[in-house]
């Protein structure tokens, strides 16, 4: 079946080190590709996305790529800040038009 | 401002003692939906609906109704909580599929059954 797999966290880094945060799914044909980030005591909203193999999809500094050949699609930035301290949800929408979430990796940057 | 609305965002209630939490949107979106998020297992999602009038299950729709009588509005329904429904409950919605794919969250309601 589909699936999403993420890393587990919690992950502490210092403000300004590089993030990279791991994802891969599993699924039939080619699904569209989302993170989703949730802000302490909010809900989620849409980071970024991709649609198709070998798209780049950025916004706020983070970019991730689609990786058809290793079915992945990691969550990478250069130079992380304290407010990007949150929640990170990987997700997929399949062919049957449901969308699908990983369990989420809690990010902390420390000062 | 183009948001989800859920209410209560916060309640605690007793075991058996019937509870709705409302949720509503304004951008007129077709495809509405329930999750719930636990420690460890990440979003699950409990119903859905394509339209008015369309609902369909989740993942975990045990012990939870829902109801799509117009198009902004989505209550879920709790009829006899239990202690295993405690959760923060998201509600989210989107255009339906192909034109649209990307969900929009209220802010959550933190739900505690004793």
């Amino acid at each position: 079946g589909n699936s999403v797999t993420q890393m587990e966290g919690p992950v502490t880094l210092s403000e300004e080190a590089f993030l990279t945060i791991n994802c891969t799914y599993t699924a039939t044909g080619y699904p569209s590709l989302f993170w989703y980030v949730q802000y302490p005591g909010e809900g989620l909203q849409l980071l970024l996305k991709a649609t198709k193999a070998d798209d780049k999809g950025s916004n706020k500094g983070f970019e991730a790529t689609y990786r058809k050949e290793t079915t992945s699609f990691h969550l990478e930035k250069g130079s992380v800040q304290v407010s990007d301290s949150a929640v990170y949800f990987c997700a997929l929408l399949n062919r049957d038009d449901k969308i699908i979430f990983g369990k989420g990796t809690r990010l902390h940057i420390l000062p | 401002e183009a948001q989800v609305t859920q209410n209560p965002r916060y309640l605690i209630t007793v075991t058996g003692k019937k509870l709705t939490v409302t949720c509503s949107q304004n951008m007129n979106h077709e495809y509405m939906s329930w999750y719930r998020q636990d420690p460890g297992l990440g979003l699950r999602q409990i119903y859905y609906s394509m339209n008015v009038e369309v609902t369909d299950k989740g993942d975990v729709p045990e012990g939870y109704k829902v109801s799509r009588k117009e198009k902004r509005n989505f209550p879920l329904i709790l009829e006899s909580p239990s202690p295993n429904q405690t959760s923060l409950y998201f509600c989210a919605s989107s255009l339906v599929p192909p034109q649209g794919h990307v969900l929009t969250f209220g802010a959550g309601s933190r739900l505690t059954v004793l």
